[in-house]
């Protein structure tokens, strides 16, 4: 099993559209839960951290389950500017803190 | 204005010249870190540092090696390149916060060809 999966889409959505993005991870050690935004060719920035209580960032909501071992990420009312691949990070607790990438979830917010 | 900087943005070279990607960040940052990203394959660390004089391999470091003389700068050395090292790299800093890294700053990345 690998140690972040995600469901790579695409997801096409319409504007104004609510739209989740699950993410599994493998090690139930893991303490520390992100999701990064990465436009095309460009480097990945942070979109959020994700904490045990669940956070909101205007219109990103992103939760955690630690007992299903599973992370989303809720973008509502859709704008074209949300375009983008979404990359669901774990700390897996292995040496060197890695960060363990998830292979990303594209998403196309059309007009 | 905090960043990462990554030169060369781009370059095409050919099997076995040996090449440098620098990397140099102005955050105080202990933690830098290579990656690549290929189609299919997402991110992967190649090589990973603590701080200076501190490194370590990661996932793939294969063919390559790094070096942290300074605390600010973290070099990708690809001593005799091959085509299966034309990727997307991208340097990233960090601070350490007790067990947990903190937020990842990534550089702009490195189209690398290898012909």
């Amino acid at each position: 099993r690998k140690e972040v999966e995600q469901d790579p889409g695409p997801f096409n959505v319409p504007e104004g559209a609510t739209v989740a993005f699950n993410c599994t991870y493998s090690n139930s050690a893991s303490q520390s839960f992100f999701w990064y935004r990465q436009d095309c060719r460009k480097e990945p920035k942070l979109l959020m951290s994700v904490y045990s209580s669940g956070n909101e960032d205007g219109r990103f909501t992103a939760q955690l389950n630690r007992a299903s071992q599973y992370i989303s990420l809720l973008i509502r009312d859709s704008k074209l500017s949300d375009s983008a691949t979404y990359l669901c990070v774990v700390n897996g607790m292995k040496a060197g803190y890695a960060l363990n990438f998830g292979k990303g979830t594209s998403l196309l917010v059309t007009p | 204005e905090a960043q990462v900087t990554q030169n060369p943005r781009y370059l095409i070279t050919v099997t076995g010249k040996k090449l440098t990607v620098t990397c140099s960040q102005n955050m105080n940052h202990e933690y830098m870190s290579w990656y690549r990203q290929d189609p299919g394959l997402g991110l992967r660390q190649i090589y990973y540092s603590m701080n200076v004089e501190v490194t370590d391999k990661g996932d793939v470091p294969e063919g390559y090696k790094v070096s942290r003389k300074e605390k600010r700068n973290f070099p990708l050395i690809l001593e005799s390149p091959s085509p299966n090292q034309t990727s997307l790299y991208f340097c990233a800093s960090s601070a350490l916060r007790g067990a947990n890294t903190g937020e990842l700053f990534f550089g702009e990345g490195s189209r690398l060809t290898v012909l």
